[in-house]
This record gives C-alpha cells, structure tokens and sequence, in this order.
C-alpha cells in the first residue's frame, strides 16, 4: 500500500517562531487533506489540499502532486498550535477510495 | 464543531465483551467512515459507508463490524473484546456524492474505548 511518511516527527518552537512540516507518500492519490489533533483529542480539519496552494491566517498549504509531497507553513506560532499535525491521503485501490494517514509531527509551542 | 456526533464519549469495559459505538454524521452527508487510533498503530482506516452500503474496507478485524441506518447514523460493533482493542475511535463524514466530487472528512470528537 501507499507509505505516507510525515517530517519531523517532533518539533519545538518558541511562541512566534514560523515553521514548515512535510508530507511525503509514496504513489499518486486522488486527495490530501491537513489535520491538527489537539491535546484533548480532536481531529480539526486544516486543509483539504490535494493540489495546489491554500492560506487560512497563520496556515497556508502547499501541495506539489506531480512530486508527491506537501507542505504545512505555520507562522508566528502559538501555544494553541500545539498538538499534533497529520496528513492523510487518499488513493484509489481496487476500485474503492481507501484513506492512509501519515504517522503525524508532534508540535509543541512554549511560551 | 464539525458537525458529526458521536456517542459514548468514554467506554469502558472488559475483556470478552461487546459494545456498540455510535455516530450521527453532519446534516446531509451520506459517506461516514470509522478510524481507530492506538499509541502503537497510529490512525488507522477501518471501514466506510455510503448511502448504507459498505464502501471500503480497511483494517478493519473480523470481530468488528459496521452498518449504516436509513437515516445515515452508523453503528461500530466490537465483539470479543481483547486488551489491545483499546483505542480511540473515530468517525467521520463527507459530503462527496451529493453533487460534490470532492471528499473533505469531517470527524468526531471520537469514543474512547478502554478494555480492561
């Protein structure tokens, strides 16, 4: 199946600090989409991204499809980012659209 | 708040049981899809409905099962419940197929699961 690595897999940041985090998978996908999990658990839908660029305040997006990877900008960051950032991408496989999510960058933000 | 509910919040239970988990997708989406998320498996596809027909499947084991109502809520059924069944459980829903070709998942706040 489709491997979807995510990098780094931790990150610290000093509040105010910008930050990029990638998203590499493995074959072509028909969609991507940017998830935050917050510290209590909730999947907060960032992007859905499967080419293109998107800005939303301090996030933006990028994803190059042709080069099978995408990119999540966070500027001037704050404590309320902290928490963890997947991507998922989703492939057609065997005729039915089947949903990879990436192992997820763990971001905390200090004061 | 995006929309989709899920019920219970917190479950917990013992080794051998059965339970139900329950998720009400947003107001007109017909796809709803179930994840689980462990600390060792990450997140994980299981399966997904559409319109009450299964649609996909993933990883989703033999003891579990799922079914999609009338009136688009679904059902998650766990049975012969094992300690490394505890997770987080996800639901989600997507407005694709309303016109809409586009598949953007919105989730639910999850039901956690803990098996004892």
């Amino acid at each position: 199946g489709i491997q979807v690595e995510q990098s780094p897999p931790d990150l610290i940041l000093q509040e105010g600090a910008n930050s990029t985090l990638r998203c590499n998978f493995s074959d072509s996908v028909n969609n991507l989409q940017w998830f935050h999990q917050n510290p209590w658990g909730q999947l907060i839908n960032l992007f859905y991204i499967p080419s293109g660029t998107k800005q939303n305040g301090r996030l933006s997006a990028t994803t190059v499809a042709t080069e099978r990877y995408s990119l999540l900008y966070i500027s001037s960051s704050q404590t309320t980012d902290s928490g963890v950032y997947f991507c998922a991408v989703e492939r057609n496989s065997g005729g039915y659209q089947k949903v990879t999510f990436g192992t997820g960058t763990k971001l905390q933000v200090i004061p | 708040d995006s929309g989709v509910t899920q019920t219970p919040k917190h479950l917990i239970t013992a080794t051998g049981q059965r339970v139900t988990l329950r998720c009400s997708p947003r107001s007109g989406d017909l796809s709803v899809y179930w994840y689980q998320q462990s600390l060792d498996q990450g997140l994980q596809f299981l399966i997904q409905y559409y319109n009450g027909e299964e649609r996909a499947k993933g990883n989703i084991l033999e003891r579990f099962s799922a079914q999609q109502f009338p009136d688009l809520h679904s059902e998650l059924n766990l049975s012969s419940l094992e300690l490394g069944d505890s997770a987080l459980y996800f639901c989600a829903s997507s407005p694709q197929g309303r016109g809409i070709p586009y598949n953007e998942q919105f989730f639910g706040p999850g039901t956690r699961l803990t098996v004892l």
